[in-house]
């Protein structure tokens, strides 16, 4: 159980445009969803906090902005890079908390999405 | 936020236990100690979490110091697909809202 789905993978795109990247909790309700990202070799960088039904809560230095969240129900929250430019390209990651019984404490990842700006 | 410091790699030969250890010195009273671990292009994955007391699940130990200062994750008999990076997070609550904050992470290198 606890699965979390993200989708795409992979993209590539060109500069300018946007990208959408969705995070679904499969079998399970998520309140709170939050948003990595990660360079190579490098620890994964906490960018926002998603809260369903409401605004979420972005970390210092992340330009609301260019990444734009959304959770408008208990097991979707997408991020849209905006005008993604190459220094954009990243592995984004969401994750879940499940709100339910014993396993609320625990952190499920989505397998991430390598992004690509050209 | 409290932070964590893990050595950056580790080493251990197959079927022997292998002791990550994690220092938090700024841990507060209500922190959460979560251990996760991530596979090459892959999202992290739960291994194991305590708050005060010693943890044991089919995964790990968690061996938590008396003044919660410090933390070692155990692996009782290292395989070959136990080598990852191996972060150990504190979990704090920021405007009534859970927050993860990832460490650098351990690479753990098992030998065959």
């Amino acid at each position: 159980g606890a699965v979390v789905s993200q989708h795409p993978s992979w993209v590539i795109c060109k500069s300018g445009t946007s990208v959408k990247i969705e995070c679904r909790s499969l079998d399970f309700q998520a309140t709170t969803m939050f948003w990595y990202r990660q360079f190579p070799k490098q620890s994964l960088m906490l960018m926002a906090t998603s809260n369903e039904g409401s605004k979420a809560t972005y970390e210092q230095g992340v330009e609301k902005d260019k990444f734009l969240i959304n959770h408008a129900s208990l097991t979707l929250s997408t991020l849209t890079v905006t005008s993604a430019h190459p220094e954009d390209s990243s592995f984004y990651i969401c994750s879940a908390r499940d709100m339910q019984g014993a396993r609320n404490e625990k952190l499920f990842f989505g397998s991430g999405t390598q992004l690509s700006v050209l | 936020d409290a932070k964590t410091t893990q050595p950056n790699s580790m080493e251990s030969n197959e079927e022997e236990p292998v002791h990550l250890p994690c220092n938090h010195s700024t841990i507060s009273g209500t922190d959460y100690i979560h251990w996760y671990r991530q596979l090459p292009s892959q999202g992290p994955e739960y291994v194991i979490h305590g708050l005060t007391s010693n943890v044991n699940n089919r995964m790990a130990s968690l061996a938590i110091a008396e003044d919660r200062k410090s933390s070692t994750l155990i692996l009782h008999r290292a395989t070959l697909r136990d080598a990852a990076v191996y972060y150990c997070i504190l979990r704090g609550v920021t405007s009534g809202t859970y927050k993860y904050i990832f460490g650098t992470g351990t690479r753990l290198k098992v030998l065959a």
